[in-house]
This record gives C-alpha cells, structure tokens and sequence, in this order.
C-alpha cells in the first residue's frame, strides 16, 4: 500500500516568504506528526495531531509555525515569514495508534527546505 | 532531552552480526524501547521494539537486559544496505507519542 507523501520533495524560498509543505498519511492512521532535521543535527518534534483532539504544538519552535490537519487525513506546515535559520528537512509521519503504549510511526521522505 | 545514550560510531564487516548498544538508565516500568534507523537521505524507518522480553523479527532482534537500563539492538547479518543511523528511543510518558531523538549511533558496515 501507500505510504506517507510529502510534497514537495524541495523548496527553495527567499528570506521573509510564506510556504506550505504537505503530508498525506497513510489511510486510516489517525496520528500524524511532524518533525524537522537541520542539517547534521537528530531529528526535532514539531507537532503531533491524534483524531480530533487538540493538537500537541510543544515543538514549535516559534509562532510563524502553524499546522493544520483538516478531516483528520491530510496536513499542511505554514512557516511565515521564513528565515535562513528555518533551512531543513521537514518530516511527517503516521501512526496507527492501535494500543496506547505501543506504537510505530511511519515516516515519509521529508521536504527539504532551504531558505535565501 | 534524549533518555538514551549511544556510542556516535561503529562498524563492522558484511556478512558479520552488527550489536549496537544502548543505555537506558532511567528508564521507567511502563516504557518501551524503541529501535529506528535513518538511512542517508531517507527519512526513519521503524525497526523494533520491546518492553522487557527480548524481540525478534524479520529485521533484527532486540536484548534488554534484565533490569531494563540497557539493550542491544543486534543485525545478524548486516549488509552494505544497513549503513545507516540507527536510533534509540525510549517512548515518552505524555498525552502525545512524540519521539525523542538523541544522536544515534552511525553504522558502516563494510564490504
């Protein structure tokens, strides 16, 4: 089957733009993640969206960061206002979130941002 | 902050076992220990997990030890394909399933 998308696979902006990345989980996972991954550095939460509870927004690094998951499948990051310092690779991921202690997130292959 | 620690380097030769430790200290009665991998340019992929009875399956095999501070994630048969950063990750006592990421442990495996 399908894994999770993420479009696009790169984006390059200019300093002080707006941009949208996408992810399309797996179908019927109702946990949805994102992270970021600077360039040599581990991976870094942003945000996690579970069914229709309010999402858990502890990773973002600022408030130019916003996420939305509408009907509980697709997702979309906004980073207003970009800055050099925004430059990584944004990942999603889906979970099924069948037992509440356990769980495997799958992993799409990211978007690489970079911004000028 | 990452619950984990990892030796930042190994490697080992193609064809050989690959055992890569992991310590867990603090690690509490409910949690689990979480195995994933990056390979370059891609993004984690999942590999195993446990409580506190060792695992196995079509990948590898997972030993905790019996006081639950440390594991060791062992590839019986690495291949060049197992080049990666692999990941150790204790599961986050919190309303959401993050994961923490530390700075992994980085694999050659050689020809």
């Amino acid at each position: 089957g399908a894994g999770v998308s993420q479009s696009p696979s790169n984006k390059v902006t200019e300093k002080g733009k707006d941009v949208e990345l996408r992810c399309d989980p797996i179908s019927g996972h109702t946990a949805l993640y994102w992270y970021r991954q600077s360039l040599g550095q581990g991976l870094e939460f942003l945000i996690y969206f579970q069914g229709n509870s309010a999402p858990d927004k502890s990773g973002l690094p600022s408030d130019r960061f916003s996420a939305e998951r509408t009907g509980g499948s697709v997702s979309t990051l906004t980073i207003q206002r970009t800055q050099q310092e925004d430059s990584a690779v944004y990942l999603c991921a889906s979970s099924p979130v069948s037992r509440l202690e356990a769980y495997e997130q799958y992993f799409g292959p990211g978007t690489r941002l970079t911004v000028t | 902050d990452a619950k984990t620690t990892q030796p930042p380097s190994m490697d080992c030769a193609e064809g050989r076992a690959a055992n890569l430790p992991c310590n867990h200290s603090t690690i509490s009665g409910n949690e689990y220990v979480y195995w994933y991998r990056q390979i370059h340019s891609q993004g984690p992929q999942y590999i195993i997990h446990g409580l506190k009875n060792n695992e196995t399956n079509e990948m590898a095999s997972l030993i905790i030890t019996e006081d639950r501070k440390s594991s060791t994630l062992i590839l019986p048969h690495a291949t060049l394909r197992d080049t990666a950063v692999y990941y150790c990750i204790v599961s986050v006592m919190d309303s959401s399933y993050k994961l923490i990421f530390g700075s992994g442990t980085r694999l050659l495996v050689r020809p």
